[in-house]
């Protein structure tokens, strides 16, 4: 079935980094442009960045611009997102997303990996 | 960046009545929202795109309406199921993607 599994999340001190992974089945991952959105714990939901289908684009929130890195395999049917130089701010849950192909929304997402930054 | 905001933030309902939620876009996002569930300790579901179209799997009882600013989903008869937390999200102007607060729907 169409499925998204990240993994990656775990506890990392301030100014640390951490590479979250996504794997895909179920679809043809390489159709499809595919997000990152995370959520603190009892919060809203909030975008964090964007790829394209082929990897040639991105997009970041400004809250990560120039932290955080957006990139995928499609040979792999993956997508990462890596993480540097975290805050307390970056702890919360978070999920990839696949971008619906007539649909523009987010129609699957991944169950959630939890990223906590604490010392 | 397109500022989503929903009201109100918990409704009380009882199993069976209806329930109507509301969201609004500053400035207009066309007809280009959605609507997401989600429960707690589980990842959102797409419910509505396109302001009004059902996603696959998803029941009769929900609808959405609305263009430009002004947005509502509907629950037409609460069963047990739906009591969860509802977002908006609009795709009409990106980057950012933005998402609404949250609407509360828990048992009355």
């Amino acid at each position: 079935q169409l499925q998204l599994v990240e993994s990656g999340g775990g506890l990392v001190k301030p100014g640390g980094s951490l590479r979250l992974s996504c794997a895909a089945s179920g679809f043809t991952f390489s159709h499809y442009y595919m997000s990152w959105i995370r959520q603190v714990p009892g919060k809203g939901l909030e975008w964090v960045s964007y790829i394209s289908s082929s990897g040639t684009t991105t997009h970041y929130a400004d809250p990560v611009k120039g932290r955080f890195t957006i990139s995928r395999d499609n040979a792999k049917d993956s997508l990462y997102l890596q993480m540097d130089s975290l805050g307390a701010e970056d702890t919360a849950v978070y999920y990839c997303a696949r971008e619906g192909t007539g649909v523009y929304a987010y129609d699957i997402w991944g169950q959630g990996t939890m990223v906590t930054v604490s010392s | 960046e397109v500022v989503m905001t929903q009201s109100p933030a918990t409704l009380s309902v009882s199993p069976g009545e209806r329930a109507t939620l509301s969201c609004r876009a500053s400035p207009s996002v066309s007809s280009n929202l959605a609507w997401y569930q989600q429960k707690p300790g589980q990842a959102p579901r797409l419910l509505i795109y396109g302001a009004s179209t059902r996603a696959t799997g998803i029941p009769a009882r929900f609808s959405g309406s609305g263009s430009g600013t002004e947005f509502t989903l509907t629950i037409s008869s609460l069963q047990s199921e739906d009591f969860a937390v509802y977002y908006c999200q609009q795709y009409n102007d990106w980057p950012p993607w933005t998402f609404g607060q949250g609407t509360k729907v828990e048992i009355k």
